[in-house]
């Protein structure tokens, strides 16, 4: 079993829609958790933390389940800059990234 | 530096040969990570340096594959005898420290390009 896994997707959605996605980690002992975003051939970029009460960056929502070891984004109003993809790290004294969700947004 | 540099940024070779590829971290981060990443793939861990030790060097492939740090900054992966399976991208990233915790940050360099013929 991979240590973090992810829908790859791909998720298409038009502009002003909502979409969330998952990632679930198999290390209980994860400590921290993170959303990357990468987009096409550039390195990838910290999003935003995931803290354990669940966060809000602007449009973008985190949540972690601790019990059934996921953590979820959504996206609200969706733009189309917010095409990427989006990678799950879990802390697992490694970093461990997940394979990525593709988000394709539409006009 | 201001961010994480990576060099070189493409390097093509043949197969058989030895390549090294290096990463100067952010000053002062004390945590230096190396992943690969295959085209359309995730990133695979190679290793991570605490300082300049390497507590855990089983994410490498093979016995091909090396790391080093030294003086707790520049960070050189070698792979010897390359092979076509080789090719990706090999992206190098550091951290302040080895928690990662809420608001830190892992910083990337944007990746050197592999390509074994």
């Amino acid at each position: 079993r991979k240590e973090v896994e992810q829908d790859p997707g791909p998720f298409n959605v038009p502009e002003g829609a909502t979409v969330a996605f998952n990632c679930t980690y198999s290390n209980s002992a994860s400590q921290s958790f993170f959303w990357y975003r990468q987009d096409c051939r550039k390195e990838p970029k910290l999003l935003m933390s995931v803290y354990s009460s669940g966060n809000e960056d602007g449009r973008f929502t985190a949540q972690l389940n601790r019990a059934s070891q996921y953590i979820s984004l959504l996206i609200r109003d969706s733009k189309l800059s917010d095409s990427a993809t989006y990678l799950c790290v879990v802390n697992d004294y490694k970093l461990s990234f997940g394979a990525g969700t593709t988000v394709t947004v539409r006009a | 530096g201001a961010g994480v540099s990576q060099s070189p940024s493409n390097k093509v070779t043949e197969k058989g040969k030895d390549v090294e590829l290096r990463c100067d971290p952010i000053s002062g981060h004390t945590a230096l990570y190396w992943y690969r990443q295959s085209l359309g793939q995730g990133l695979e861990f190679l290793i991570y340096f605490q300082g300049n030790s390497a507590p855990d060097k089983s994410g490498l492939p093979s016995d091909r594959f090396s790391a080093e740090r030294t003086g707790g900054s520049v960070s050189t992966l070698t792979i010897q005898r390359t092979q076509q399976e080789d090719s990706a991208v090999y992206l190098c990233a550091s951290s302040i420290s080895r928690r990662i915790a809420r608001g830190e940050k892992l910083f990337f360099g944007s990746g050197t390009q592999l390509s074994v013929l």
